[in-house]
């Protein structure tokens, strides 16, 4: 079973951008649809957007948030990425990286990451 | 945008049956997707394809959709199953989540 760790920054300064990475390990990053999904504090979870790498990169996003999100793909080193331009208060949330063989639901999650917004 | 639309909260006794519902513009035209997320983990997919369970997840989850109504059912309900349930479709060219419910067995 595909496993995924996500890493990066807990503390982001409004306006910048947040990036984090997710390693991925026991499957192959050109296998699957990799997305990224959040969860505010004590709310519901909120999709961000998926990638699909097989020779050509295939992306998704959430109209919501389409303008501020990049998720990328890392094919030497076997993980994926998101960015999340000019964020501002309402960016504090806890982000999963998350697997699936299919576009239609959500499979394998990480254990998630707390991305704090705060000067 | 599409909305999905769950009860906040759900009570149920041992043993019994729960039933949670969620509801959106012409749901049943879709397919409805489940997960449970217990305190501090990870959310988990216990229903697919509107009544497919995966695989490890017991017999007593089941789903329906029709209408503009999902449901996810828990058949003799047990203390475990305290958790927060989330029902996911596709709406409006993405991936949409309700806002889940709490199920507290009491």
């Amino acid at each position: 079973q595909v496993q995924l760790q996500e890493s990066g920054p807990g503390l982001v300064k409004p306006s910048e951008t947040l990036s984090l990475t997710c390693t991925v390990s026991g499957g192959s990053i050109t296998s699957y649809y990799w997305s990224w999904i959040r969860q505010s504090p004590g709310k519901g979870l909120e999709w961000i957007g998926y990638v699909f790498y097989s020779g050509s990169t295939n992306y998704k996003y959430n109209p919501s948030l389409k303008s501020r999100v990049t998720i990328s793909v890392d094919t030497s080193k076997n993980r994926f990425s998101l960015d999340l331009t000019s964020v501002t208060a309402a960016d504090t949330a806890l982000y999963y990286c998350a697997s699936s063989t299919t576009i239609y639901f959500i499979k394998n999650w990480g254990q998630g990451t707390l991305v704090t917004v705060s000067s | 945008s599409y909305e999905l639309t769950q009860p906040p909260s759900v009570s149920v006794s041992p043993g019994q049956t729960a039933s949670i519902t969620c509801s959106g513009d012409k749901l049943g035209d879709n397919f409805a997707y489940w997960y449970q997320q217990r305190p501090g983990q990870s959310p988990v997919l216990v229903i697919y394809h509107d009544m497919k369970r995966p695989s490890g997840i017991p017999e007593r989850f089941s789903g329906s959709n029709s209408g503009n109504t999902a449901t996810l059912t828990i058949s003799g309900t047990q203390a475990l199953d305290e958790a927060d349930y989330y029902c996911q479709a596709w709406g409006n060219d993405a991936m949409i989540f309700g806002g889940g419910t709490k199920l507290t067995v009491l």
